[in-house]
């Protein structure tokens, strides 16, 4: 499966600010993903990192607020914009591979604390 | 659209006993089904899953699944738990059919499964 790291791992951050979180994959991968998890919920896709075009987003989720960018076939990047306390989650990369068989593989998750 | 139920919050189970957790399934093409595991302050990691082929798969760590097309199920089973094994569980589907018709990964509330020694 692909190693994917994501940047930071944790992080606190204060209302009214926004933060980039970032993902590497070590091998190209054809479809990037940006899922949520709230505090003792289940996870929800917010959108699709498409490879140089605009993010695909899912109901609920809007670009202005979650800006994704994705330069190559390894790196994409999920900005939380404008935070605040409800945006406290983890920020899941995931990537599906040509190899993977229609698996979807998961960073560890970027943990945010809105305060 | 897919979507998943896993019926239990909780599933208890002692060490040494077998365990289940349980999946239901809706989707409107043929289903991919995954299972994953959260262990605490961890991310998602890949269990196993169904694509085609025979319905019992078998995946990591000793955990199998059955696909039952008619019940619309895909249960975790486990023959012999093990306290290592406590951890959240989540039930996933995608719809065979491709981007065009929506293909997410779609996951299940999740099932914290508690292996007690």
């Amino acid at each position: 499966s692909a190693v994917i790291s994501q940047k930071p791992s944790r992080d606190i951050c204060q209302r009214g600010t926004s933060l980039t979180i970032q993902c590497q994959v070590d091998s190209q991968v054809t479809m990037m993903f940006w899922y949520r998890q709230q505090p003792g919920q289940s996870l929800t896709l917010i959108a699709t990192a498409n490879q140089g075009s605009e993010a695909t987003y899912e109901s609920g989720f809007v670009i202005d607020k979650f800006p994704i960018s994705r330069p190559n076939l390894t790196f994409s990047t999920l900005t939380v914009s404008n935070m605040s306390p409800e945006d406290s989650s983890i920020y899941l990369c995931s990537v599906e591979a040509g190899y993977s068989g229609n698996t979807i593989y998961f960073g560890e998750g970027s943990w945010l604390t809105v305060v | 659209a897919q979507s998943v139920a896993q019926p239990e919050d909780q599933v208890n189970v002692a060490e040494g006993n077998p365990l289940t957790v349980k999946c239901t399934y809706s989707v409107s093409g043929n289903p991919y089904l995954f299972w994953y595991v959260q262990y605490p302050n961890r991310g998602l990691q890949f269990l196993l899953k169904y694509i085609t082929g025979d319905n019992l798969v078998k995946g990591s760590y000793g955990f199998e699944a059955e696909f039952n097309k008619s019940q619309t199920s895909f249960h975790l089973k486990k023959p012999s738990a093990l306290v290592s094994d406590s951890a959240l569980y989540f039930c996933a589907v995608r719809d065979s059919r491709g981007r065009e018709y929506g293909n997410k990964l779609v996951f299940g509330a999740g099932t914290i499964l508690r292996v007690k020694s």
